[in-house]
């Protein structure tokens, strides 16, 4: 069975670009987050989606993130423009449902570098 | 709001060795608790996991046994190998309220096992 997948792997920008990077979960898993991993620390909450309803975006910045789950499949996470404080690494998870006990499979991540 | 504390590190072993790595946690209610593991070059894996309070999770010769009382979910090993060098993640995933299904994650601790 198919990963989490993800792209692109690697990404290096100029600063005040836009950026966008694509996430394809596990087949059959219905929630589907976005998290931010700064250097040294671990994996942050941005969103969460129910199929395509973002049930959980407080953490994400939105004056210049933004993401979609357009047919409750894959998703995309864009920023726009992008800051120097942006790079990290994106980590795209997904569950079969949002339940505490169900594990989260994550995908290997994008890493931003925003020049 | 919910928070998981790891052990300082990083942790240097040789082969063969015990391995400890703390982690606890603050959460109300039941959360379930996660380790994750991050081999170099790799995304993110799920070691082990424990749903309930004095369960015990284990694999690949990790274990971890969920204790409610002392709020904590501490990983050992009874003898490393050089290929468990990698970073490892404690997490909880919150049972009710915003936190809900939610993964919040320690900051991780570097393992290094030399022969």
């Amino acid at each position: 069975e198919a990963g989490v997948v993800q792209s692109p792997r690697y990404k290096i920008i100029e600063k005040k670009q836009p950026v966008a990077f694509w996430c394809n979960p596990i087949s059959g898993h219905n929630t589907l987050y976005w998290y931010l991993q700064n250097l040294g620390q671990g994996p942050e909450l941005l969103i969460r989606y129910e199929n395509e309803e973002a049930v959980d975006d407080s953490q994400l910045p939105k004056d210049r993130f933004s993401a979609e789950r357009l047919k409750g499949v894959d998703s995309t996470l864009k920023i726009q423009p992008a800051e120097l404080g942006d790079s990290a690494v994106y980590l795209c998870a997904s569950s079969q449902g949002p339940i505490p006990q169900e594990t989260q499979y994550f995908g290997p991540g994008t890493r931003l570098l925003v020049l | 709001g919910d928070s998981v504390t790891q052990m300082e590190g990083p942790v240097t072993l040789s082969e063969e060795a015990f391995l400890t790595i703390n982690c606890t946690y603050t959460a109300t209610g039941y959360p379930s608790l996660f380790w994750y593991v991050q081999y170099p070059g790799e995304g993110l894996q799920l070691l082990l996991k424990a749903t309930k309070a004095d369960d015990k999770g284990s694999n690949k010769g990790f274990e971890a046994t969920y204790r409610k009382e002392t709020t904590s979910f501490h990983l050992e090993k009874g003898s490393v190998q050089v290929s468990d060098s990698a970073v490892y993640f404690c997490a909880l995933s919150g049972s009710g309220g915003t936190s809900y299904g939610k993964l919040t994650f320690g900051q991780g601790t570097i393992l290094t096992v030399h022969p």
